[in-house]
């Protein structure tokens, strides 16, 4: 399978414990974009990534939120001191540079339940 | 700033009969549409997008797009639905300026009823 994986697929954490979630994308692919989604409403952008530059953060929902993509390959996404609000799904896409507005290719997500 | 909307939160149609998924778009400057499905237990999939040109889209699976700038509208269609059409449907737009960002709409569960 070729297309974008995430891991893991599912974490149950407690509130107060920092989370860790891997991107890897479609290997010619060099945008990488993470989103969330909750019950009920379309993915919302979190931040993206052209090779290892990271383009946008501005709209990471706290300071809690970090994420990396040190060799432009695959990403990671930080959440420190998770909140209960924090629960939700987190997607990760990528797609191709070389031509603008360019599809994009989805992972199946992480799933995040903080108790 | 840019906004989708989908006015619908659920479509129903029998199968075999015409679907349409409604969209509409708020942005300062051209539109870049797009459609996209979730299946259960899976990731979103492309179906199609907008950028220039006709606007009439075609895309995967039979889908086609109509794009009306007078009324600032972006409609899914089929012309005949299939039970295993049954989905999440998420309309999307781009913003220009290089940044590429786009904004979902809050999806449409399309029920295809046997």
């Amino acid at each position: 399978d070729t297309g974008v994986s995430q891991d893991p697929r599912h974490k149950i954490t407690k509130r107060g414990q920092n989370v860790t979630f891997r991107c890897d994308p479609i290997s010619e692919h060099n945008r990488l974009y993470w989103y969330r989604q909750t019950l009920g409403q379309g993915p919302e952008f979190l931040t993206y990534f052209q090779n290892e530059a990271q383009l946008e953060k501005s709209r990471l929902l706290s300071d809690r939120f970090s994420a990396e993509r040190p060799k432009g390959s695959f990403s990671t996404l930080e959440i420190q001191r998770t909140e209960q609000g924090d629960s939700a799904m987190y997607l990760c896409a990528s797609s191709r540079k070389d031509s603008a507005y360019n599809e994009q290719f989805f992972g199946p997500g992480t799933r995040l339940t903080v108790l | 700033a840019q906004s989708v909307a989908q006015p619908e939160d659920q479509v129903n149609v029998a199968e075999g009969n015409p679907l349409t998924v409604k969209c509409t778009y708020s942005v300062s400057g051209n539109p870049y549409l797009f459609w996209y499905v979730q299946y259960p237990n899976r990731g979103l999939q492309f179906l199609l997008k907008y950028i220039t040109g006709d606007n009439l889209v075609k895309g995967s699976y039979g889908f086609e797009a109509e794009f009306n700038k007078s009324q600032t509208s972006f409609h899914l269609k089929k012309p005949s639905a299939l039970v295993s059409d049954s989905a999440l449907y998420f309309c999307a737009s781009a913003e220009g300026g290089g940044s590429y960002i786009p904004t979902f709409g809050r999806g449409t569960s399309l029920i295809v009823h046997p």
